[in-house]
């Protein structure tokens, strides 16, 4: 079946620091990959994606390229900001039929001034 | 901007007792969803639901569990008879496509906590 296994958090780092959150996939098809972020209070929300091997996401200054070689989708970033602090979500979904987005436990970001 | 709005955000029930959970997605959209996260686990679906019908359901879909769309805007995820191990945050979820047509864009309400004692 599918799974995503995303890194343990939370991840602190001061403002302007790098980020980078490690995500990996299983899926027995060419899946489309996903990070979704919930801000404090939100709900979850689309934040890139990739359709297919070698493409970029990016968004909001992150980025995050489908590796099919390694099956992972690191989501990075050059600068983090205090506004950045989340719960970041990498998810799956298979391209064909009706199914559904295969998520991580998500990675809890906090960004200090 | 439009968004999915569910209460209550937290309830807390007594093991047995019958829960309902509300949702009001998005006004056109047409694709329903219900996922619930366990603390510290993973985030995991439970059901989709389009046309009135439930279109698929995970293992962890039961016969405890029932979904409904009683009006045209609630969508509306029931648990008969709650279990401790019930105790998770769930999200309630549309979107506008669904299958292969769809780029992966759901749009989540911000989740409501139940607490089973």
């Amino acid at each position: 079946g599918n799974s995503v296994t995303q890194m343990e958090g939370p991840v602190t780092l001061s403002e302007e620091a790098f980020l980078t959150i490690n995500c990996t996939y299983t899926a027995t098809g060419y899946p489309s990959l996903f990070w979704y972020v919930q801000y404090p209070g939100e709900g979850l929300q689309l934040l890139l994606k990739a359709t297919k091997a070698d493409d970029k996401g990016s968004n909001k200054g992150f980025e995050a390229t489908y590796r099919k070689e390694t099956t992972s989708f690191h989501l990075e970033k050059g600068s983090v900001q205090v506004s950045d602090s989340a719960v970041y979500f990498c998810a799956l979904k298979e391209n064909s039929g009706y199914s559904t987005l295969t998520f991580g436990k998500g990675t809890m970001l906090l960004v200090s001034p | 901007e439009p968004e999915v709005t569910q209460t209550p955000s937290h309830q807390v029930t007594q093991m047995g007792q019958e829960v309902i959970l509300r949702c009001v997605p998005i006004s056109n959209h047409l694709y329903f969803y219900w996922y619930r996260q366990i603390l510290g686990q993973k985030v995991e679906f439970l059901v989709s639901f389009y046309n009135n019908e439930i279109s698929e359901k995970s293992e962890i879909f039961d016969d405890q569990f029932s979904v409904e769309r009683p009006d045209g805007s609630n969508f509306t995820l029931k648990i008969r008879s709650t279990k401790l191990e019930d105790s998770a945050m769930y999200f309630c979820a549309s979107s506008s496509t669904q299958g292969a047509l769809n780029t992966g864009e759901l749009f989540f309400g911000e989740g409501s906590r139940l607490t089973v004692l």
